[in-house]
């Protein structure tokens, strides 16, 4: 079970938009902790997508853009595009345990 | 070029060791924590440990504490993880990481504990 909680999977029409969410709590996303998220295909590392809570790297397209709300962050993805089926997971850190770096489960976003 | 290279991994029946090394080049190594982080096949990235710059603080998961080390070698420019008593449910693709704002990621390299 991990720490910060993402939808198993996602789906969308080509050029839609889609958004994915990652429910975390007080003493993680709650507390303030940056949040960001990574892109990860098939058989490839991730790839940083979105740095503290709505930057993105160079590169990084703008249909791709991250949001927070109290204990909570979000994904979203507009004009959605065949390549753009992966992998997403969040990451953040969490003040009550060893290490701190917590991630998402991870979400499978399926381009219909 | 930021370039995080993985190495050690393999086949290892349970109860053996393995030790991870990880290359390091085109950034200050010494400048940044490393962490460690796996990925069973099949499932979700989970942090498994990590060291300071300078070596002096490490933390580890709950479920790897006791058995893995991990340590550096600055002048080197080289991360390793000494993987001791393995477990079948160590089997995963095991990816030396700087996360977060100057995300960094190896390749991965693939352990897998069997009889």
């Amino acid at each position: 079970q991990s720490v910060l909680t993402q939808p198993p999977s996602v789906s969308g029409a080509p050029g839609q938009r889609v958004t994915i969410s990652c429910s975390g709590s007080s003493s993680n996303i709650g507390a303030g902790y940056d949040v960001h998220w990574y892109q990860q295909l098939p058989g490839a590392a991730p790839k940083l997508l979105i740095y503290d809570d709505t930057k993105r790297p160079s590169g990084v397209p703008d249909r791709f853009s991250g949001s927070k709300s109290g204990t909570s962050a979000s994904l979203a993805i507009t004009g959605l595009q065949a390549e753009d089926e992966a992998d997403y997971y969040c990451q953040s850190y969490d003040s009550s345990l060893r290490g701190n770096v917590v991630f998402g489960g991870g979400t499978r976003l399926t381009v219909l | 070029e930021v370039q995080l290279v993985e190495s050690g991994g393999g086949l290892v029946q349970p109860g053996g060791s393995l030790r991870l090394s990880c290359a390091a080049s085109g950034f200050t190594f010494n400048n940044y924590a490393m962490h460690w982080v796996r990925q069973a096949p099949g499932k979700g990235l989970e942090w498994v440990s990590d060291i300071s710059w300078n070596g002096d603080n490490r933390d580890y998961a709950d479920s790897v504490k006791g058995r893995f080390t991990i340590f550096r070698e600055n002048a080197k420019n080289s991360l390793y993880l000494q993987m001791n008593n393995l477990r079948p449910e160590d089997t995963a693709v095991y990816y030396c990481a700087i996360p977060g704002l100057y995300s960094a990621w190896g390749q991965g390299t693939l352990v897998t504990v069997t009889s």
